[in-house]
């Protein structure tokens, strides 16, 4: 398993402004990922992020918007940029450590970051 | 067709009840298969992964269906800190590209 630690738990901003998420992991992984949850719904992948490499975004979602940083192998960042009340949203870091079994990865997820524009 | 569907519920039992989700995925090619409990507010933990001989923990059992392409958690003698979101996730082989299902939510009831 992981733990898995995020920052800020929780954070109210104003439109127009960024937000910087930090998450910090306590082993060394290969893959980190950022995901958004709105409210009742599942969770939406936003990024792969790799040590040493650029972050891989999924459809809809762009660098610029929301740069990511992989410095090492325990801790990424995510920043949501010139936020509007539409991205109000928990944003959760998660990792993937192998699990038991042939080519089985289990995820573990952050507390998440609740995130209110206003 | 979803990748990963599943009845969203919600499903109210009482304590004590068996109740039993099932959630479909649509690529056959699929090699991992977990669920996951949410809280209200919290973050997604792994409840336990599903084998092809299924599995068991305690109150929860996992099936995996193959052929039909399905997955399925049972509880048995329902708690009331049973009451949560489950959620399906199903990976097709490696590192990335697990895909979530909506979730089902269940509610126990005293």
């Amino acid at each position: 398993s992981a733990v898995i630690s995020q920052k800020p738990s929780r954070d109210i901003c104003q439109r127009g402004t960024s937000l910087t998420i930090q998450c910090q992991v306590d082993s060394q992984v290969t893959m980190m990922f950022w995901y958004r949850q709105q409210p009742g719904q599942s969770l939406t992948l936003i990024a792969t992020a790799n040590q040493g490499s650029e972050a891989t975004y999924e459809s809809g979602f762009v660098i610029d918007k929301f740069p990511i940083s992989r410095p090492n192998l325990t801790f990424s960042t995510l920043t949501v940029s010139n936020m509007s009340p539409e991205d109000s949203s928990i944003y959760l870091c998660s990792v993937e450590v192998a699990g038991q079994g042939l080519a089985s990865y289990e995820q573990y997820f952050g507390p998440g970051t609740r995130l209110t524009v206003t | 067709r979803k990748e990963v569907e599943q009845d969203p519920g919600p499903f109210n039992v009482p304590e004590g009840a068996t109740v039993a989700f099932n959630c479909t995925y649509s690529n056959s090619a699929s090699q991992s298969f977990f669920w996951y409990r949410q809280d209200c507010r919290k973050e997604p933990k792994l409840l336990m992964s599903v084998y092809s001989s299924g599995n068991e923990d305690g109150r929860f059992t996992a099936q995996l269906n193959r052929a039909s392409q399905y997955i399925s958690l049972l509880i048995r003698d329902s708690k009331l800190s049973d009451s949560a979101t489950y959620l399906c996730v199903v990976n097709k082989g490696g590192y990335q590209k697990v895909t979530f299902g909506t979730g089902t939510k269940l509610q126990v009831i005293p």
